[in-house]
């Protein structure tokens, strides 16, 4: 089993619409939770971190983070075509610098 | 956000050659830099620790003969593929702590490497 699953898609949804992408993990020692949006050919830019579980909120973006189940979500309000891009899940352990895990990258495209 | 440079952005050579990667962080000291392998459609995958001052750390099944890390400051990390092969072809990228309480990476915008 991988560490980090993640739907690799593609997912495609109409302007406008709630987006909702997911990853699950097995490793319990994670403790930060990331999202990346990666641009075809571009570094990842990020997103979105939690460190704890629960909701955390900027503009059109929400993270969840399920620590009890080892699942995460990201979803995205009024979705535009600008979101088209991969999102990618990463977590990483406790203290310090640490490497990053990610999952695969969900595909996203955005129907104008 | 923090900026994180690389350079080149493009390179193709041919299979037997060494190739350099910078990787930069431009208004930021990074006292750590991560180094990532991208497939096309897969996961990155971290390759290396580096740590300014102090010799790299490499994941298990990376060679480390063959991927020389360099982090000679805080600014600045280096990747060099050495005798390449068209199985290294890929998109390296580099990450960058900012050094916060919440151990963001900040990642550089990849180099894709070619070997022929």
């Amino acid at each position: 089993q991988k560490e980090v699953e993640q739907d690799p898609g593609p997912l495609s949804v109409p302007e406008g619409a709630i987006v909702s992408l997911n990853c699950t993990y097995s490793n319990s020692a994670f403790q930060y939770f990331m999202w990346y949006r990666q641009y075809s050919r571009k570094g990842p830019e990020l997103l979105m971190y939690t460190y704890s579980s629960g909701n955390k909120e900027d503009g059109r973006f929400t993270a969840q983070v399920d620590k009890s189940s080892k699942y995460i979500s990201l979803f995205i309000r009024d979705s535009q075509p600008s979101d088209s891009a991969t999102y990618l899940c990463a977590m990483g352990g406790g203290g310090g610098a640490d490497g990053l895990t990610f999952g695969k990258g969900t595909h996203l495209i955005i129907q104008p | 956000g923090a900026v994180v440079s690389q350079h080149p952005s493009r390179v193709i050579c041919k299979s037997g050659t060494s190739v350099k990667i910078e990787c930069r962080s431009l208004d930021f000291q990074a006292t750590t830099m991560f180094w990532y392998r991208q497939f096309p459609k897969k996961s990155l995958m971290l390759m290396a620790t580096s740590n300014e001052g102090s010799k790299a750390t490499y994941e298990q099944g990376v060679e480390k003969d063959k991927f020389l890390i360099n982090h000679a400051s805080l600014t600045l990390s280096t990747l060099t593929v050495t005798s390449a092969h068209p199985e290294d072809s890929s998109f390296y990228i580099c990450s960058a702590d900012a050094g916060g309480p919440n151990n963001e990476q900040f990642f550089g915008p990849g180099t894709r490497l070619t070997v022929l």
